[in-house]
């Protein structure tokens, strides 16, 4: 079936250091990517998507782009923030008639400042 | 607008009690999902609906669990008996639309813990 694997966790970081996390995915169609974050305590929410090949999803300093020859999805900032320490998710949807997002492992991110 | 409102936020309950968690989601969406979150399995799909209809509950982990979606404004997940196992954070979202374009809006979830 169709799965996400995403790198390991926990990342630490610097104030201002350049964020890579690594995503790929394995589908059978084409599928739709995306990056969710979720805060301490809170649920998950979109952090930026992309529907089909080449396609760049960016928000809040925030890229990805949708590389279906690799079949990865790889988060990237150039400069993170103590803000940013979260948890980051990449996910799939199944357009195979199922509505429904597969999500990776989830890699802890932790920013000092 | 009130986002995915999920309760009750924290629940404490002794193996072989029964646990009720209950979602409103947000006004209009179409789709309510279930999941869980634990650390060594991460985020799984428990169940989803659409206009109140179960349509995917491969996820569901065996006959203990069950859900239902009575009308458009509220869900509920059920476990009993409920187990340690079971302890995780359970997750409600909705959507308007597929999850191809659109985007699943979360609950702050409930934290289950079963003694």
């Amino acid at each position: 079936g169709d799965s996400v694997t995403q790198m390991e966790g926990p990342v630490t970081l610097s104030e201002e250091a350049f964020l890579t996390i690594n995503c790929t995915y394995t589908a059978t169609g084409y599928p739709s990517l995306f990056w969710y974050v979720q805060y301490p305590g809170e649920g998950l929410q979109l952090l930026l998507k992309a529907t089909k090949a080449d396609d760049k999803g960016s928000n809040k300093g925030f890229e990805a782009t949708y590389r279906k020859e690799t079949t990865s999805f790889h988060l990237e900032k150039g400069s993170v923030q103590v803000s940013d320490s979260a948890v980051y998710f990449c996910a799939l949807s199944d357009r195979q008639g199922a509505q429904k997002l597969v999500f990776g492992q989830g890699t802890r991110l932790t920013i000092n400042p | 607008d009130a986002g995915v409102i999920q309760s009750p936020r924290h629940e404490v309950t002794e193996m072989g009690q029964e646990v009720t968690l209950r979602c409103k989601p947000i006004s209009g969406h179409d789709y309510l999902f279930w999941y869980r979150q634990t650390m060594m399995r991460g985020l799984e799909l428990l169940i989803y609906f659409n206009n109140n209809v179960p349509i995917d509950d491969s996820g569901m982990p065996e006959d203990r669990f069950s859900a239902k979606m009575p009308n458009a404004s509220f869900s509920t997940l059920k476990i009993q008996p409920s187990e340690p196992r079971d302890s995780a954070v359970y997750f409600c979202a909705s959507s308007h639309r597929t999850v191809n374009t659109g985007e699943l809006f979360f609950g702050e979830g409930s934290r289950l813990t079963v003694l």
